[in-house]
């Protein structure tokens, strides 16, 4: 059975500092995602990863995979109170996906 | 752009009583998904269908059911709900068609129940 551990779960930050958040997964999948959701509203897609090595960049927000690893990661830098919002990874195929448990980001001024 | 559409968005029901949630995409994916969100636990599958009127066991499929009619709308059904039921429900879709590297899942905009 796939299971998917995001950790932190919390994370308060500075603005201006960098942090990571990472995600777990147990077995072998397809492809790897990263969706963010602001409070009250839906997921939003951000990255999709689909190979060993495969590296994402939009804007403060990178995201990495090592499959061997089973790890992805979620680097932000120089961070901006609009980032502030829940993050989720996702691990599996077009069919099913499983959620990670969500990290919960807030940066203050 | 993809768009998902939940026709509720805030539901306050009374236990025992037969709960439809509705969810409609205009993409014409052939997947269709209903995930409960609640605190510390993400999003877990309740049930997902790749056809009309075929549907499959998520992670946690007791207590609902579901139907697919029609390829754009997916319905999620409480027969009798109950408190534990009280959650955010999220429909989601996605095709297979299309460069494999761009398929990716979209979400609605969610529906909270509220079951008392």
């Amino acid at each position: 059975e796939l299971k998917v551990e995001q950790n932190p779960l919390f994370l308060s930050m500075q603005e201006g500092k960098n942090y990571t958040i990472y995600c777990n997964y147990s077995t072998t999948s397809d492809r790897l995602y990263w969706y963010r959701q602001d409070p009250g509203k839906s997921l939003e897609s951000l990255f999709v990863l689909l190979s060993n090595g495969a590296v994402k960049q939009e804007g403060r927000l990178m995201a990495s995979l090592d499959t061997k690893a089973r790890l992805s990661t979620l680097h932000i830098t120089a961070a901006v109170h609009d980032l502030s919002a829940t993050y989720f990874c996702a691990v599996g195929g077009a069919q099913k996906l499983v959620f990670g448990q969500g990290t919960r980001l807030t940066i203050n001024p | 752009d993809v768009k998902v559409t939940q026709s509720s968005r805030y539901l306050v029901k009374r236990t025992g009583e037969k709960v439809f949630l509705e969810c409609v995409q205009d993409m014409d994916h052939e997947n269709m998904f209903w995930y409960r969100q609640d605190p510390g636990l993400g999003l877990r599958l309740i049930y997902f269908s790749y056809d009309v009127k075929m549907k499959e066991k998520g992670d946690i499929p007791e207590g609902y059911s579901v139907s697919r009619e029609k390829k754009e709308r997916f319905s999620l059904i409480l027969e009798s709900a109950s408190t534990n039921q009280t959650s955010m429900y999220l429909c989601a879709s996605s095709t297979f068609r299309g460069s494999f590297s761009g398929n990716t899942i979209y979400f609605g905009e969610g529906s909270w129940l509220t079951v008392v």
